[in-house]
């Protein structure tokens, strides 16, 4: 069965240090893979997607960035984090339009 | 492109009460998902609607598409606590998933 694993569970970072997160799925091949930011009591907002191994489409403009160096990895970086990016950070992947995504736990990312 | 308006944001029912939320698109939607994320956790895929009018029901929650395909309820007959959570419409944009803003649902036991 397919699974989605993403860490850490919970981050705290000071303002202007550097940020990775980690997203692998297992189970399938060849994934959609996308990265969302949830700001607390607030919608979903798209990051970046994916449809293959380094190809990154961006959503947002911001000092977030997006890599796929594998086909089942995922990574969301940033040199310099600022105060704004404190939020939920949630991993998905889908594969065709026909099926639900499935998201990852998440990660709360606090700047601090 | 494409956005979906969620109404209400929050909603506060006694046990027992009905629930519904919904989603409206000023322009004709080629589907909509809906999605559970309870409190502390991750979205969960609820259903996938595609056809004009169409209904679906999982228990005692009840799916449906307009007839023109620009909205979108949910419909959750005799809420229990287990049902807490945010509850989401969403609509696939050019391979991506655009999400609405969500319907906060608390349930006073």
């Amino acid at each position: 069965s397919q699974t989605i694993h993403q860490w850490p569970a919970t981050l705290v970072q000071p303002v202007g240090s550097p940020l990775s997160l980690e997203c692998t799925v297992e189970g399938t091949s060849n994934p959609n893979l996308y990265w969302y930011r949830q700001a607390a009591g607030r919608g979903l907002q798209l990051l970046f997607y994916s449809v293959g191994i380094g190809q990154i489409s961006s959503e947002v403009p911001q000092n977030l960035s997006a890599s796929r160096p594998q086909d089942r990895q995922f990574i969301l970086s940033s040199k310099k984090l600022l105060l704004s990016d404190s939020g939920f950070y949630l991993c998905a992947w889908s594969v065709g339009d026909s099926y639900g995504y499935t998201f990852g736990s998440g990660t709360r990312l606090t700047v601090v | 492109g494409q956005q979906v308006m969620q109404i209400p944001q929050y909603q506060h029912v006694q046990e027992g009460e009905d629930f519904t939320t919904y989603c409206n698109s000023s322009t004709t939607l080629s589907n909509i998902q809906w999605y559970k994320q309870r409190p502390g956790g991750h979205p969960v895929f609820l259903i996938q609607l595609v056809k004009s009018g169409e209904v679906k029901k999982q228990k005692r929650l009840t799916f449906q598409f307009g007839e023109a395909k620009k909205n979108s309820s949910l419909h959750i007959t005799a809420t229990q606590t287990t049902d807490v959570g945010t509850y989401f419409c969403a609509v696939l944009q050019g391979g991506k998933l655009i999400f609405g803003q969500g319907t906060e649902l608390s349930v006073k036991p």
